[in-house]
């Protein structure tokens, strides 16, 4: 089944304790992208990535890292979590031009 | 820079009726798309619908409907005979045919179904 798959699903952590959410797609998409969402803003693009080795900010990077070493898995890394990071996050992926953005289930991560 | 904007944080329908969902979006360009997201309490973004602006014809998929006016910049969703399934939050959302592939959302809204 053609999907993209994030773990965990939730995730409570503490400040300052480095994390990773994973994420990963079976479709041989070249672009990945992480979006964070939060109530009356919508959903936010963090970074994304048009291929191996080529990542790039978007619109809320700071505080955030990726990095795309495989065509299939595109992790999320928090340094140094803070409060202000707590948020739903949504890992998406596609082919380029015309095709729709396939999204994961999504990440639930509370930072206290 | 682009932005969407939806108006209407929540709306309701009775069950069989239809509702309709209002979009805005404000950009310079003239190649793009926009499309319609579903999130239901199980979080998943599900994509109902979406139209290329090149396209003059509206999107229909089953029930659902978009009324795309380009120079206006309005896309507003239509949800004909209302289902308990469609309570969920709706985000309108664009997307720039070119570069990276960034889809700008709307703030989103909460659709009730009343039975």
């Amino acid at each position: 089944e053609a999907q993209v798959t994030q773990n965990p699903r939730y995730l409570i952590t503490v400040t300052g304790k480095k994390l990773t959410v994973t994420c990963s797609q079976n479709m041989n998409h070249e672009y990945m992208s992480w979006y964070r969402q939060d109530p009356g803003l919508g959903l936010r693009q963090i970074y994304y990535s048009m291929n191996v080795e080529v990542t790039d900010k978007g619109d809320v990077p700071e505080g955030y890292k990726v990095s795309r070493k495989e065509k299939r898995n595109f992790p999320l890394i928090l340094e140094s979590p803070s409060p202000n990071q707590t948020s739903l996050y949504f890992c998406a992926s596609s082919l380029f031009g015309d095709s729709p953005l396939h999204f994961g289930n999504g990440t639930r991560l509370t930072v206290t | 820079a682009q932005t969407v904007t939806q108006s209407q944080p929540e709306m309701s329908v009775q069950e069989a009726e239809t509702v309709t969902l209002s979009c805005t979006y404000d950009t310079s360009e003239s190649d793009y798309y926009l499309f319609w997201y579903k999130q239901p309490p199980s979080r998943q973004m599900i994509l109902v619908i979406r139209q290329e602006a090149y396209k003059q014809q509206n999107a229909t998929e089953n029930r659902f409907s978009v009324n795309f006016q380009k120079a206006a910049k309005s896309f507003s969703l239509k949800i004909s005979d209302s289902q308990l399934g469609d309570a969920a939050m709706y985000f309108c959302a664009y997307r720039a045919n070119f570069g990276n592939e960034k889809l700008t959302f709307g703030t989103g809204t909460r659709l009730t179904i009343i039975p």
